[in-house]
């Protein structure tokens, strides 16, 4: 079973329109983090945020605002009035247990059209 | 400095060759990994480095050889590759391995085997 699920492959939104990457995870673990990296067409990943199991406040920065609830085991990820920058691949990621891995999502590639 | 560097950025090899991929880091992170990355595919992990030793090792063929001369570096030995290791290679650091530290990425080598 997928521990991290990004059910949308990929999504094209026109530009100025707001736009929720979602996520899903599954852990048995009662500690554990949630991240979100960009990918852009250069191919570096750029770090977006990070969230810890006990903290489920919601987080804005700019434009872009996270949704955390254990409740539903997501993490989604929305880009307001999104820009033609914002095109590039998503990934949700996972870090649990003892190990020092991160699993990823399988990504949503985003297109913001003109 | 948030800065991962890696050199070369595009690489191609023929099979019987033997090339190194190069990664630098100047944050004072004491965790570096490897991975591999396909098209239109999630990053998958190679290889982890603890404070210079080598903590995980995905199963990866020998026919890829790590190495961590030094806290700041980190390099790939490319021996004997099959086309299929035709893919991204990137590198990243974090702070420490563990659940909380996010990883920073470098751009990656774009490696092709012929």
């Amino acid at each position: 079973a997928q521990k991290v699920t990004q059910a949308q492959t990929e999504i094209s939104v026109v530009e100025k329109e707001d736009v929720t990457l979602d996520c899903v995870y599954e852990t048995r673990d009662t500690t554990y983090y949630l991240f979100w990296y960009k990918q852009p067409p250069s191919g570096e990943l750029v770090f977006l945020i990070r969230r810890n199991s006990f903290d489920e406040q919601n987080e804005i920065s700019g434009r872009y605002s996270w949704n955390f609830q254990k409740s539903t085991s997501s993490f989604n990820f929305t880009i307001t009035a999104s820009q033609v920058v914002d095109s590039a691949v998503y990934f949700c990621a996972l870090s649990e247990g003892r190990d020092d891995k991160i699993i990823f999502g399988k990504g949503t590639r985003l297109h913001i059209l003109p | 400095d948030t800065e991962v560097t890696q050199t070369p950025k595009h690489l191609v090899m023929g099979m019987t060759n033997k090339k190194s991929l190069k990664c630098e880091q100047h944050m004072g992170h004491r965790a570096m990994y490897w991975y591999k990355q396909k098209a239109k595919k999630p990053p998958e992990l190679m290889f982890v480095y603890s404070y210079e030793k080598l903590s995980i090792n995905e199963s990866v063929p020998s026919r890829f050889s790590p190495e961590c001369p030094n806290s700041s570096l980190l390099n790939l030995h490319l021996h004997a590759l099959q086309p299929e290791d035709s893919a991204l290679y990137l590198c990243a650091s974090s702070q420490d391995v563990g659940l909380r530290y996010e990883q920073y990425f470098g751009p990656g080598t774009r490696l092709t085997v012929t």
